[in-house]
């Protein structure tokens, strides 16, 4: 059974905001909310990390609701480097162990 | 700072054959994961090392091995390779702490089974 289920593909135009949903029905107490992005022939990169409510760093947004079945990666003003795939990632926090990944979301930015 | 790399960068092998992929990690970090992409799949966890021991395994088979060595690289070997085993292979690398679920990853051996 997947931990995690997103979109296979989204679609947006220079300049907008891209919102990415992640739907993770079983999430245990202890499980954090990871997103990766990855370029094609490159390895993946972590993008942000949380628990709960709203996370902010230089590259993205992670909002949460309170019962955390759900995740929303909001990246402002993409650009066309922004196409790639993102990852939305369910585990227990410890950097020491094993990455589940599933199949990802493909981003394209379009001109 | 040096980030992770990988050796090497492409390959070609023929079923039955022996391969072994090898990893650098980044400055500072104890651990290494090794992962196996293929084609618009996401990545699947195969193994881990820490302190040159394996610490933790995917469901793979016993013919994907590893090594960790003292200054904390890595190598993966596969034996009796198979058309299946053609994929992105990555490495990624991580301090040994208890916070936090970043992992760095390497560009990856694209590996090809003729």
């Amino acid at each position: 059974l997947a931990k995690t289920t997103q979109p296979i593909s989204m679609d947006s135009y220079e300049g907008q905001e891209v919102n990415i949903t992640c739907s993770h029905n079983n999430i245990a107490t202890n499980d954090y909310i990871t997103w990766y992005q990855q370029f094609p022939s490159q390895g993946p990169r972590f993008i942000i990390q949380g628990y709960k409510t709203k996370v902010t760093n230089e590259v993205a947004s992670l909002f949460i609701p309170a019962d955390r079945k759900s995740s929303t990666l909001s990246l402002p003003r993409v650009s066309l480097s922004d196409t790639a795939v993102y990852y939305c990632l369910v585990d227990p926090m410890d950097s020491s162990y094993k990455l589940i990944f599933g199949s990802g979301t493909r981003l394209l930015v379009r001109p | 700072e040096t980030g992770v790399t990988q050796s090497p960068t492409h390959l070609i092998k023929t079923r039955g054959q022996q391969v072994t992929l090898r990893c650098s990690s980044q400055s500072g970090h104890n651990t290494v994961s090794w992962y196996q992409q293929a084609l618009g799949q996401g990545p699947q966890f195969i193994f881990q090392y820490y302190r040159e021991e394996e610490n933790g395994r995917g469901n793979f088979p016993p013919r994907f091995s590893g090594l960790q060595f003292p200054n904390y690289s890595s190598e993966l070997n596969v034996n009796a390779l198979e058309l299946d085993d053609s994929a992105l292979y990555l490495c990624a690398s991580s301090p040994r702490t208890s916070g936090g679920n970043e992992q760095f990853f390497g560009p990856g051996t694209r590996l090809t089974v003729l």
